[in-house]
């Protein structure tokens, strides 16, 4: 069974700042996608970046950037030049590549990431 | 585009009854999925529907389910209802079929509390 682990309960970070969300998680499988999602206090989970197994190449989105090591296990996400609309909650989930016959998503616990003015 | 709709925004309810939420999908969205995200444990699998069937369920008991109608849109049924099942219900579509070539996209979330 896979499993998803972000072992940083909340952090905090300065506007304008970089900030870094740790993601490990655990599998047999050798392709699948990782994802971060943000859900805001309004609640809406938001996609913010998706990673295939299968590329080397890290993911970017504009100010989001991923640190996908896939010897380790570790999917870690940058946030650089914080706003103060990057306050969410963020979580790591995983998926399998298998053509789609299970279709779930296994999300870590999640990070409680706030921005200080 | 209207994203991932969903109903009622709360619904409060006592143990023993029954409760039912709905969905809507992006449009042209064929895959529904439901998440259950409870206080302390996170967010967990519950069901998939795909063209109007059950393609994968959660490890959650029988008196959780639900159905997908023609026009995509889903029901979630929760029957005797039990203190723990109190969470927000999520529910997510995707475009094609399982969500990994293109994202699942969520909607705002049904806050269930049992009283």
């Amino acid at each position: 069974a896979q499993t998803v682990t972000q072992s940083q309960p909340e952090m905090s970070v300065q506007e304008a700042e970089t900030v870094t969300l740790s993601c490990t998680y655990d599998t047999s499988e050798s392709n699948y996608y990782l994802f971060w999602y943000k859900q805001p206090p309004s609640r809406q989970m938001i996609l913010v970046i998706r990673q295939e197994a299968y590329k080397q190449q890290n993911a970017t989105e504009n100010r989001f950037s991923v640190n996908f090591q896939k010897a380790a296990k570790s999917f870690s996400l940058k946030i650089s030049d914080s706003q103060l609309g990057d306050t969410a909650m963020y979580f790591c989930a995983f998926m399998k590549h298998d053509g789609g016959s299970q279709g779930n998503l296994i999300f870590g616990k999640g990070t409680k990431l706030s921005v200080k003015p | 585009e209207a994203g991932v709709t969903q109903s009622p925004t709360h619904l409060i309810k006592t143990r023993g009854q029954q409760a039912t939420l709905r969905c809507s999908p992006i449009s042209g969205h064929t895959s529904v999925y439901w998440y259950q995200q409870a206080l302390g444990l996170g967010l967990q699998f519950l069901l998939w529907y795909d063209e109007g069937e059950e393609r994968n369920r959660g490890n959650f008991p029988p008196r959780f389910s639900g159905r997908q109608f023609p026009n995509y849109s889903s029901e979630l049924n929760v029957n005797a209802l039990e203190l723990e099942d109190s969470a927000l219900y999520l529910c997510a579509s995707s475009l094609d079929r399982g969500g990994s070539n293109q994202p699942q996209h969520f909607g705002d979330g049904t806050r269930l509390s049992i009283l």
